[in-house]
């Protein structure tokens, strides 16, 4: 099955500095990348996805990356602010019409702005 | 904007009970799916369900576990017999329609098997 890993667990940035998160797959059928933001006791809230189809998708101050030869995508957000502090979760699966809808999530990245 | 919501909260149950865990999914939605969240652990894939059955589920979703969806708005998720090892937060989600994979989630059940 999919296997995603996510680099790093930590990141301690100052506020206005950007943040750049990295996470690999396993399954070369996956073609459906979201990114959720978890703040301290509550969902996960989705901020940007990308499909396959797609290479860079921007929405304000974040961005995501997608290489599908490597299998690796990234999350990058922009003049950072303390809201932004949060847990941050890669997730992928097949997607569309498949059936196989499931999403593997990576294991997180806490990140913390400092003001 | 609509929300998935989910009852309860919290959750307290003695080893060897039944619970059911209660999610709305957004109204229009079609998939609906169960995740869980071990304390500091990742988000793990549970079940997924389209069309009043099961589509995929993982191999922790074993035969203590359940899903329903009794009425049009309900989704339930039932653990027959805790363990221990089901403390967590159990996540609710739901997307819209094939083609469209945005699952959105719930604000969670944090479910304590003592």
């Amino acid at each position: 099955g999919e296997n995603v890993e996510q680099h790093p667990s930590t990141l301690s940035v100052q506020e206005g500095d950007s943040a750049v998160i990295k996470c690999t797959y396993s399954d070369s059928a996956s073609n459906y990348f979201p990114w959720y933001k978890q703040e301290l006791g509550k969902g996960p809230q989705l901020i940007i996805d990308i499909r396959s189809n797609v290479g860079e998708k921007k929405d304000q101050r974040i961005a995501v990356t997608l290489n599908k030869t490597a299998k690796h995508f990234s999350l990058h957000i922009t003049e950072t602010q303390p809201e932004d502090s949060a847990v941050y979760f890669c997730a992928a699966s097949r997607g569309g019409d498949t059936g196989r809808r499931a999403l593997t999530f990576g294991s997180g990245t806490r990140l913390q702005v400092q003001p | 904007e609509p929300e998935v919501t989910q009852t309860p909260s919290h959750q307290v149950t003695q080893m060897g009970q039944e619970v059911i865990l209660r999610c709305v999914p957004i109204s229009n939605h079609l998939y609906f799916y169960w995740y869980r969240q071990i304390l500091g652990q990742k988000v793990e894939f549970l079940v997924s369900f389209y069309n009043n059955e099961i589509s995929e589920k993982s191999e922790i979703f074993d035969d203590q576990f359940s899903v329903e969806r009794p009425d049009g708005s309900n989704f339930t998720l039932k653990i027959r017999s805790t363990k221990l090892e089901d403390s967590a937060m159990y996540f609710c989600a739901s997307s819209h329609q094939a083609g469209q994979e945005t699952q959105y989630f719930g604000p969670g059940t944090r479910l304590l098997v003592l």
